[in-house]
């Protein structure tokens, strides 16, 4: 069964530092991945996703992903994180490029500080 | 502007009472719907697939009888949660994929039973 790991609950980051959130994936097959972001009582907006191709994926909002397959991991970063960028992130895996069926990780809250 | 929809946005009822969730594609039509269900500070976990004109196939563990889902329509799917009670209180998340296309979420539905 595909599963999905944040191993950070919460990241406390400075406006204006980089972030990194961490996400493991569990897939018995070539892994669809998507990154999601939510904010508080809302739905989900998508940041991007990889399913083929250059294992660096960029995304909306200057956030960009790499895939490492050796690692079994999915992680997004963005170098300079704005207040704006204070929300819940999720990483999900899915079973076709569209996001259909996604099995999602716990989330990382990102706080930003002034 | 959003391409899914979802009516109510907030629902407080008393325990007991049914309650109806409705799931709109606005500028396309959706053969396929997801519903997944989010408890406070935890991840999304899909409760069904949804498909036009036929019976939804619905995850382990969750009850067809308790969560009834109707998607009669391409550009519409009900979810209707049968005597709910506090334990059902949740945030409940559509998702609709256009055909042969992306995926795109609903901004959630907050149930509340008192």
């Amino acid at each position: 069964a595909q599963s999905v790991t944040q191993p950070d609950i919460h990241i406390t980051v400075s406006e204006g530092a980089s972030l990194e959130l961490r996400c493991n994936y569990s897939y018995g097959a070539t892994p669809y991945l998507f990154w999601y972001v939510q904010s508080p009582g809302q739905g989900l907006q998508l940041l991007l996703k990889y399913f083929s191709g250059d294992t660096l994926v960029q995304g909306i909002k200057g956030f960009e992903a790499e895939f490492k397959r050796s690692q079994s991991s999915f992680n997004l970063r963005k170098p300079s994180v704005h207040w704006s960028d204070a929300a819940e992130y999720f990483c999900a895996v899915g079973e076709e490029t569209s996001g259909s069926r996604l099995t999602f990780g716990e989330g990382t809250q990102l706080t930003v500080n002034p | 502007g959003a391409v899914v929809s979802q009516h109510p946005s907030w629902v407080i009822c008393k325990s007991g009472t049914s309650v109806k969730i409705e799931c709109r594609s606005l500028d396309f039509q959706a053969t396929t719907m997801f519903w997944y269900r989010q408890f406070p500070k935890q991840s999304l976990m899909l409760m069904a697939t949804s498909n036009e004109g036929s019976k939804a196939t619905y995850e382990q563990g969750v009850e067809k009888d308790k969560f009834l889902i109707n998607h009669a329509s391409l550009t519409l799917s009900t979810l209707t949660v049968t005597s709910a009670h506090p334990e059902d209180s949740s945030f409940y998340i559509c998702s609709a994929r256009r055909n042969r296309g992306a995926v795109h979420f609903g901004d959630g539905t907050r149930l509340s039973i008192l």
